[in-house]
């Protein structure tokens, strides 16, 4: 899977938006977006995936930038629940073995809510 | 999406004892799942992935004999994790595919070995 970056940390307030960007430059044609979060001492959530166009969920929203090198998920109104890491995975969608393969997570974007 | 159930949630073990893991795919037949370790304060890290009826492929560094695997049906993989050691400590996470590409995961074992 290629490579992301995404900030260590962010802070947001609650009941506001929050903007959770990822740099993905050396994605490819068949790489999807994904994205997933992991609250305390729980596995990881599945949050939202996307190819090319933005995609909406009850959970977030996700923008995806015209030459696919970044994404940037929102939260529309963050909540102290939604405090968590956020990994963003490219994840190869392509027949030869998409999805087949296990998911490469980074460090992700610690996101902190403030009350 | 699938619900994948874990168990348990936290064990406590003796140093050179066993430990088994279940994970379980409730709604859907799970062909393939994987197991993850994630230290703490750290990402997680793939151990290795599992295949109903044959056997499992571990990720490099990691010790088949150790992490036993054993997926005998399409829904339920185990992981046992043998002779276990104070570092052996970590918090193992089960994923299975959805039906899409994303993935589930359970809820995670923190297992601790004194």
């Amino acid at each position: 899977d290629a490579k992301t970056t995404q900030p260590n940390s962010m802070e947001s307030n609650e009941e506001e938006p929050v903007h959770l960007p990822c740099n993905h430059s050396t994605i490819s044609g068949t790489d999807y977006i994904h994205w997933y979060r992991q609250l305390p001492s729980q596995g990881p959530e599945y949050v939202i995936h996307g190819l090319t166009s933005n995609v909406n969920n009850r959970m977030a929203s996700l923008a995806i930038a015209e030459d696919r090198k970044s994404s940037t998920l929102i939260l529309h109104r963050a909540t102290l629940r939604d405090a968590a890491v956020y990994y963003c995975i490219l994840r190869d969608g392509s027949g030869s073995g998409g999805g087949a393969d296990g998911l490469t997570f980074g460090k992700g974007t610690h996101l902190i809510i403030q009350p | 999406g699938a619900v994948v159930s874990q168990h348990p949630s936290w064990v406590i073990c003796k140093s050179g004892t066993s430990v088994k893991i279940e994970c379980r795919s409730l709604d859907f037949q799970a062909t393939t799942m994987f197991w993850y370790r994630q230290f703490p304060k750290q990402s997680l890290m793939l151990m290795a992935t599992s295949n109903e009826g044959s056997k499992a492929t571990y990720e490099q560094g990691v010790e088949k004999d150790k992490f036993l695997i054993n997926h005998a049906s399409l829904t339920l993989s185990t992981l046992t994790v043998t002779s276990a050691h104070p570092e052996d400590s970590s918090f193992y996470i089960c994923s299975t595919r959805g039906r899409d590409t994303e993935a589930f995961f359970g809820q995670g074992t923190r297992l601790t070995v004194v």
